[in-house]
């Protein structure tokens, strides 16, 4: 079944504890991103890659690093998080040959940083 | 100002009834236009896009796109309870894998 998948679909963390959030995709797709979800804010592009090791920033970077070493694959990092980061979280992936507009995005991960 | 702004409702209709749900938008620059559905407790899917102005039409969606007027819509005919769900419309520069989305607006259709 073609699908994105994350891990942890729930976390919650304290203040400063590093944590990673793994995305995969089993699509070959080239691009892939992440998001956040607030209420009133809507979905904000945090990270996207449109390859492998080709990455670049999108509304919301502070805070987050991602890498893409495997085209499957495209990790979340937050190296000290805050309570600010506390969102919903979704991957998304594209591919190419359809222009990269039909993101397929994951089931989402729900972080509280207390 | 928001680049994309979207009443984020919620909107609640009777089963049958026409629903339009609306985004508008800033920068003229965007080519590409999206709608996208998010059913409680999971990850958006798209439902249409479309390419400049015009429309687009699928089974009871329609998508419309005025440029002149950075104005989009999505007019679902027939509605059912299970169109209920967040409706998000996303924009992008052509070519570019930013996509900008609106705020979304929660919709409910009562039997």
């Amino acid at each position: 079944e073609a699908q994105v998948t994350q891990n942890p679909r729930y976390l919650i963390t304290v203040t400063g504890k590093k944590l990673t959030v793994t995305c995969s995709q089993n699509m070959n797709h080239e691009y892939m991103s992440w998001y956040r979800q607030d209420p009133g804010l809507g979905l904000r592009q945090i990270y996207y890659s449109m390859n492998v090791e080709v990455t670049d920033k999108g509304d919301v970077p502070e805070g987050y690093k991602v890498s893409r070493k495997e085209k499957r694959n495209f990790p979340l990092i937050l190296e000290s998080p805050s309570p600010n980061q506390t969102s919903l979280y979704f991957c998304a992936s594209s591919s190419s040959l359809a222009g990269g507009y039909e993101q397929y995005f994951g089931p989402g991960t729900r972080l509280t940083v207390t | 100002q928001k680049e994309v702004e979207q009443d984020p409702g919620p909107l609640s209709v009777p089963e049958g009834a026409i629903v339009s749900l609306n985004c508008t938008y800033s920068n003229s620059a965007f080519q590409y236009f999206m709608w996208y559905r998010q059913y409680s407790r999971k990850g958006p899917e798209l439902l249409m896009y479309t390419y400049s102005s015009g429309n687009k039409e699928d089974g009871r969606f329609t998508a419309q796109v005025d440029k002149s007027s950075k104005y989009i819509s999505l007019f679902i005919r027939d509605s059912q309870p299970s169109d209920s769900a967040t409706y998000l419309c996303a924009m992008s520069l052509q070519g570019a894998q930013k996509l900008v989305f609106g705020q979304g607006t929660r919709l409910t259709i009562n039997p």
